[in-house]
C-alpha cells in the first residue's frame, strides 16, 4: 500500500533562518507531488506541484522554492524565512491520470519567532 | 472571480441525527467533487468523490449529492457518532483543468454524545 511521510512534525525556527521540509511517497511511481499551506481558519493553499523529477510548478510567488530531485521525494525549501511563513504545511501525492483524489501527509507545524 | 463557500460556523449536532454539511460554488464549472475529513493536527483524509453528472454517491454512512444548476453539494453524515467530529472540506476540480483541485474552508462538525 501507498504511504507518505512527512517531517519533522514540529519546527520553530527564528526569522531570518533557512527551511527545508521533507516528503517522500512510498508504494507508488510517477506520483503528482503537491505542497499547500492551510493558515489557521483558512483553506489550503497550494504552493507547488510537479508531475515528474525536476519539473515544478509554482503557484504562488514567495521566498519558498520547491524541489523534487528523485521521483518520490518533494522538499520545500526556503533561504531566509518570513514571519508570513508561519503555518501548518502539507505534503500531498495523487496518481497521474485524471479525477484520483489526493493523499495527504500529517503536516509540519511552522513556527516563526 | 471563482469561490468556494462552506459554512464557517462549526454544526453541532446531537448523536445518532444526520449532519448535512454544505458547499456552495461560483464562477466554476466543476468536472468533479471531493469531499475530505481533516481532523486537528492531520492532513486531510479522502473521503468520497462525485462526478458532474452523478446526482448522488453513497459509502456507508455518507452521501455526497451534486447539483451543478444550484451549484451546491451537500454531504450527510447518517447516525452521527462522536467520533465523526471533524473538519469536512469539500474541493473542486474544474473540466479542462491540470487536475489539480481547489479546497474550501471546510465546516467543523462536532457530534455531541
Amino acid at each position: 500500500s501507498q504511504t507518505i511521510h512527512q517531517w519533522p512534525a514540529t519546527l520553530v525556527q527564528p526569522v531570518g533562518s533557512p527551511l527545508s521540509l521533507e516528503c517522500t511517497v512510498e508504494g507508488t511511481s510517477n506520483p503528482n507531488l503537491y505542497w499547500y499551506r492551510q493558515a489557521a481558519g483558512r483553506g489550503l493553499q497550494l504552493l507547488f506541484y510537479s508531475v515528474g523529477i525536476g519539473q515544478i510548478s509554482s503557484e504562488v510567488p514567495q521566498n519558498l522554492s520547491a524541489s523534487r530531485p528523485q521521483d518520490r521525494q518533494f522538499i520545500l525549501s526556503s533561504k531566509k524565512l518570513l514571519l508570513s511563513d508561519s503555518g501548518f504545511y502539507l505534503c500531498a501525492w495523487s496518481v497521474q491520470t485524471g479525477n484520483q483524489p489526493q493523499h495527504f501527509g500529517d503536516g509540519t507545524r511552522l513556527s516563526i519567532l | 472571480s471563482q469561490k468556494i463557500e462552506q459554512n464557517s460556523e462549526a454544526l453541532n449536532i446531537q448523536e445518532g441525527k444526520t449532519a448535512t454539511l454544505t458547499c456552495n460554488y461560483t464562477n466554476y464549472s466543476p468536472a468533479y467533487l471531493q469531499w475530505y475529513r481533516q481532523d486537528p493536527g492531520r492532513g486531510p483524509v479522502f473521503l468520497l468523490l462525485i462526478r458532474e453528472n452523478e446526482k448522488e454517491k453513497r459509502k456507508e454512512r455518507l452521501k455526497v449529492t451534486f447539483d451543478t444548476t444550484l451549484k451546491q453539494s451537500l454531504f450527510h453524515i447518517t447516525a452521527s457518532q462522536p467520533a465523526d467530529s471533524a473538519t469536512y472540506l469539500c474541493a473542486l476540480v474544474r473540466t479542462g483543468g491540470s487536475y489539480i483541485p481547489t479546497f474550501g474552508r471546510g465546516t467543523s462538525l462536532i457530534v455531541h454524545p
